[in-house]
C-alpha cells in the first residue's frame, strides 16, 4: 500500500503570508495526487487534482506543485477563511490514501 | 444542482450490522465511479471503498474488507455500504463521494455524511 506522510501536522499564520504544506508518498505516484480543504464540520472540498490543477471556482492564491514522490501545497497571501484541516490523497488505480492532514490557524 | 445524500447512520451495539445509503441527484449518477470514506471523531480522513460506474471493480481498505460490501443501483441513482461486525473502530462520520465522468478517479463531489457510533 501507498503511504502518505504530510506535514506539519499544524500551522499558525498571519494574514497575508504565504503558508506551504508537504507531502511525501512511499512510492512513485506520478501525478496523481489531489489536495482537499475541510473546515470544522463540513466535508472536505477538492482544491487541486493531479498535483497542479486548480479546481473550478478555487481561488487562485491556492496551488500545487510536484511529481513522483514529493509534493507541495502553498497558499499565498492566506485569507481568515482559509482557518481549516488540509489533506493531500494520493489514487493509484481505484485505490486511495490519505494524508494525515494539517490544521491551519490564523495568528 | 449535484447533491450526495447519505443515510442510514445511528447508534449500533458492537458485533452489529447497518446499511448506509446514498442518494444521488444533479448528475449522470450511471457514468461515475464512486467512493466511501470515513472520518473518526476529531481525527483524519480515511478511505474504505471503491465501486465503478457499472460495478465492474470494487475495492476495499484492507481495515474493512470481509465486513463491509460496496454495492450500487444505477436505476435508483443510490450508493449503499453493507456494514457487519461493527467494531468501536468503525465508530465515524461516512461520507459517500463521486467522480466525473473526464476524472473517473476523482473524488469530486461529497456528501454531508452520515454518523456511524459503535457502543454497546
Amino acid at each position: 500500500d501507498i503511504q502518505m506522510t504530510q506535514s506539519p501536522s499544524s500551522l499558525s499564520a498571519s494574514v497575508g503570508d504565504t503558508v506551504t504544506i508537504t507531502c511525501q508518498a512511499s512510492q512513485d505516484i506520478n501525478n496523481y495526487l489531489n489536495w482537499y480543504q475541510q473546515k470544522r464540520g463540513k466535508a472536505p472540498k477538492l482544491l487541486i487534482y493531479d498535483a497542479s490543477n486548480l479546481e473550478t471556482g478555487v481561488p487562485s492564491r491556492f496551488s500545487g506543485s510536484g511529481s513522483g514522490t514529493d509534493f507541495t501545497f502553498t497558499i499565498s497571501s492566506l485569507q481568515p477563511e482559509d482557518i481549516a484541516t488540509y489533506y493531500c490523497q494520493q489514487y493509484d488505480n481505484g485505490r486511495y490514501t490519505f494524508g494525515q492532514g494539517t490544521k491551519l490557524e490564523i495568528k | 444542482e449535484v447533491q450526495l445524500v447519505e443515510s442510514g447512520g445511528g447508534l449500533v451495539k458492537p458485533g452489529g450490522s447497518l446499511r448506509l445509503s446514498c442518494a444521488a441527484s444533479g448528475f449522470t449518477f450511471s457514468n461515475c465511479n464512486m467512493n466511501w470514506v470515513r472520518q473518526a471523531p476529531g481525527k483524519g480522513l480515511e478511505w474504505v471503498s471503491f465501486i465503478d460506474n457499472s460495478s465492474t471493480t470494487i475495492y476495499y481498505a484492507d481495515s474493512v474488507k470481509g465486513r463491509f460490501t460496496i454495492s450500487r443501483d444505477n436505476a435508483k441513482n443510490s450508493l449503499y455500504l453493507h456494514i457487519n461486525g461493527l467494531r468501536g473502530e468503525d465508530t465515524a462520520v461516512y461520507y459517500c463521494t463521486s467522480s466525473i465522468p473526464i476524472r473517473p478517479l476523482s473524488q469530486h463531489y461529497w456528501g454531508q455524511g452520515t454518523l456511524v457510533t459503535v457502543s454497546s
